[in-house]
């Protein structure tokens, strides 16, 4: 089993650029989330998926759209990348939003120019 | 909403001597709380974790204790060594509550002297 992985690892975007961060589970999770992280600020919430078909917004929603595409995947959009936008994202999921171990990705480094 | 707070931000330690964490939370009803290992340039992977019928956890060297009445929960690491260096989060989560999501602590590195 692979886990949870994420693409790409690295990317370097120019303000107002678009991209779709991808993130996949081979667990047969239910529950998948996208956080960021920042330094000193630790990883907070940015939308999440509590089943197939459903997402509800986290801590810090905006500038981002996400799609539960099915119950393996789900991506993350930046519309319009801002510089504000540049930080570690993780992917994770559990096997369901109210069970307790989250499983992270190795995390992808996006940086906003 | 909850809030987590989280002291020290750094730590340094010998190796062979204690380290412990401790974090406070706000929302009463937060009954879930684990801790999070992430190795520079890692993922972050849980540790350990204990829910609010529990007072005390322990793994090994590593151990959890957990005060209702104070809310507040500490992460204890006991003969440490240089392997256990690395950033230490706490989480608070309602478990059945609507929101249901993990909150976690702004995060402690520490890092242990051989």
């Amino acid at each position: 089993n692979a886990g949870v992985t994420q693409t790409p690892k690295f990317q370097v975007l120019k303000t107002g650029q678009s991209m779709t961060l991808q993130c996949a589970q081979d667990m047969n999770h239910n529950s998948m989330y996208w956080y960021r992280q920042d330094p000193g600020m630790g990883l907070r919430l940015i939308y999440y998926s509590a089943s197939e078909g459903t997402t509800d917004k986290g801590e810090v929603p905006n500038g981002y759209n996400v799609s539960r595409l099915n119950k393996r995947e789900f991506s993350l959009r930046l519309e319009s990348a801002a510089p504000s936008q540049t930080s570690v994202y993780f992917c994770a999921s559990s096997e369901a939003r109210g069970t307790d171990t989250q499983y992270f990705g190795p995390g992808t480094r996006l940086t906003v120019l | 909403g909850e809030n987590v707070e989280q002291h020290p931000s750094t730590l340094s330690v010998q190796e062979g001597d204690s380290a412990v964490i401790k974090c406070t939370y706000s929302d009463s009803a937060s009954n879930y709380f684990p801790w999070y290992k992430q190795e520079l340039g890692k993922r972050p992977q849980l540790i350990i974790d204990i829910r609010s019928n529990v007072g005390e956890k322990k793994d090994q060297r590593i151990a959890v204790t957990l005060n209702k009445t104070a809310k507040h929960f500490s992460l204890h690491i006991t003969e440490t060594q240089p392997e256990d260096s690395a950033v230490y989060f706490c989480a608070a989560k309602n478990y059945g509550g609507s929101q249901g999501n993990l909150i976690f602590g702004k995060g402690t590195k520490l890092s242990v002297k051989p």
